[in-house]
């Protein structure tokens, strides 16, 4: 049972446009959703986040949007820069009290910007 | 100020055998958690350790066990290896007390023949 799914496995983008990577859910009770960045031979880095009672977060060039009635959150970069190319994990967690909370993470997408 | 590490990176082992993974925090980090990420797939969450207890548990079975140490470090054993057991383990520490973020440690790559 997929409860984060991201259904495009590669995009390619031309450096300077934009690029989107989208994200789906099934469980309602995510309220945090992440997203990770994975070079190969190390371990993912964390990007950017969006709690569940905002539907936009943005940091310089990313911006998280969350659509919860459609249970999708989308990555916009812009602009496209070649040092992004990477492998882009989306992760969602639901608020444990007194614990971190465990992240369920998606197949990923990877992204590949070209010159 | 050190990040999360992990040790060793690379391990080849034979099917039956037992294996032990070690993960130091980030500093000031008091959770640690584990994650098998198998070829082509997202992370998946094995368990999480706290004040030195097993804290949360996903869809992992009894061969993975773990535990944690009075400094914040763990390790991850896994005992009985099988084929399937092959793939990258990442460790993520975080702080406790409703934190989300979690960083990862750059993952041992484990083979099992």
């Amino acid at each position: 049972d997929q409860q984060v799914k991201q259904n495009s496995p590669s995009l390619s983008v031309q450096e300077g446009r934009i690029s989107i990577l989208n994200c789906d859910y099934t469980n309602s009770m995510f309220d945090y959703f992440l997203w990770y960045k994975k070079y190969p031979a190390e371990g993912p880095t964390f990007l950017i986040s969006i709690s569940s009672i905002k539907d936009k977060n943005e940091d310089g060039r990313f911006t998280v949007f969350l659509n919860k009635s459609a249970k999708h959150l989308s990555l916009h970069i812009v602009p496209s820069q070649p040092g992004d190319s990477a492998v882009y994990f989306c992760a969602a967690s639901a608020l444990n009290t007194g614990t971190a909370s465990k992240l369920t993470f998606g197949t990923g997408t990877r992204l590949q910007v070209t010159l | 100020d050190a990040g999360v590490t992990q040790s060793p990176t690379h391990l080849i082992k034979t099917r039956g055998q037992q294996v032990t993974l070690r993960c130091s925090p980030k500093s000031g980090h008091d959770t640690v958690s584990w994650y098998q990420q198998a070829l082509g797939q997202g992370p998946q969450f094995i368990f999480q350790y706290y004040e030195e207890e097993e804290r949360q548990r996903g869809n992992f079975p009894d061969r993975f066990s773990g535990h944690q140490f009075p400094n914040y470090s763990s390790e991850l054993n896994v005992n009985a290896l099988l084929l399937g057991d092959s793939a990258l383990y990442l460790c993520a520490s975080s702080r406790a007390s409703g934190s989300h973020e979690q960083y990862f440690g750059p993952g041992t790559r484990l083979t099992v023949t």
